[in-house]
C-alpha cells in the first residue's frame, strides 16, 4: 500500500459545478498535511495547509479526518482556471525525508 | 522578488554521461529540497539541505547520485553514469525553514530541469 494515496482521476465536471477528491495517507503519525497545485509542465505551487479543524480559503476547504485518515479538498463553484492536478502532501515527521507527496488527481473543468 | 531557478531547463544526455543539474534558491531560504518527478507520478524525494546541518540523503536512489550545496546558497544536483530511468523532470525548492510543524512552512518550487537520457 502507498503511503499517501489520491484517486488519479480525471475528474472532469462543468464549470460552477462542486468537486471533491480525497487523499488517504497510512502513517497515524502524520502531522502536517497540505494541499499543492500543480498546472501542467509546471511546477507545484501550495494551495493551502489543512488543519485539523478544517479550514476554508475562498472557494476551496479543506478538511482532515485523522480516525479515518484522510484528507479532503473540496472545490465549489468551479471555475475553468480551477483545471490543473491536486498534490495531496503529508509529513509524518519533523523530518524533510518524510514528506509524501502523492501522486496527484487530475482535475478538468469544462465550459 | 526572484524565484526558485533552476539550469538547465531542459538536458537531452547519451546513457552513460554525467550530468550536473544546478539550483538557485530564494535568497535567505535555508532549507533546500530536491525531488524527482516521472511522467504522470507524484514527487520523489531525493536530498533535503537544512542550514549547516549534514544533509539528508536518504531518498537518492543510487550512488550514482549526490549534491553539493555550497555557501548554504547554490546546490548541484550530480548523476554520474546516467541511465534511461533516470529521465525525469528534477525539481528544486527551497523554504525559509526546514521545520515541519503543525502549518508547516511553504516549498517553494523552481520549474524544473526535464533530463532525458537517450
Amino acid at each position: 500500500r502507498k503511503e499517501v494515496e489520491q484517486d488519479p482521476g480525471p475528474f472532469n465536471v462543468p464549470e460552477g459545478a462542486t468537486v471533491a477528491f480525497n487523499c488517504t495517507y497510512s502513517n497515524s503519525a502524520s502531522q502536517s498535511f497540505f494541499w499543492y497545485r500543480q498546472d501542467c509542465r509546471k511546477e507545484p505551487k501550495l494551495l493551502m495547509s489543512v488543519y485539523s479543524s478544517g479550514n476554508e480559503d475562498g472557494r476551496f476547504t479543506a478538511q482532515l479526518n485523522r480516525a479515518s485518515q484522510y484528507i479532503s479538498l473540496l472545490i465549489r463553484d468551479s471555475k475553468l482556471s480551477d483545471s490543473a492536478t491536486y498534490l495531496c502532501v503529508v509529513n509524518g515527521y519533523s523530518s524533510a525525508s518524510k514528506i509524501i507527496f502523492g501522486s496527484g488527481t487530475r482535475l478538468s473543468i469544462r465550459p | 522578488g526572484a524565484g526558485v531557478s533552476q539550469s538547465p531547463s531542459n538536458k537531452v544526455t547519451e546513457k552513460g554521461k554525467d550530468v550536473e543539474l544546478r539550483c538557485d534558491p530564494i535568497s535567505g531560504h535555508t532549507a533546500l529540497y530536491w525531488y524527482r518527478q516521472s511522467l504522470g507520478q507524484g514527487l520523489e524525494f531525493l536530498i533535503y539541505f537544512q542550514g549547516n546541518s549534514a544533509p539528508d540523503k536518504s531518498g537518492l536512489p543510487s550512488d550514482r547520485f549526490s549534491a553539493e550545496r555550497t555557501g548554504g546558497s547554490v546546490s548541484t544536483l550530480t548523476i554520474q553514469r546516467t541511465q534511461q530511468e533516470d529521465s525525469a523532470v528534477y525539481l528544486c525548492a527551497s523554504s525559509l525553514a526546514g521545520s515541519w510543524t503543525s502549518g508547516g512552512t511553504e516549498q517553494f518550487f523552481g520549474p524544473g530541469t526535464r533530463l532525458t537520457v537517450l
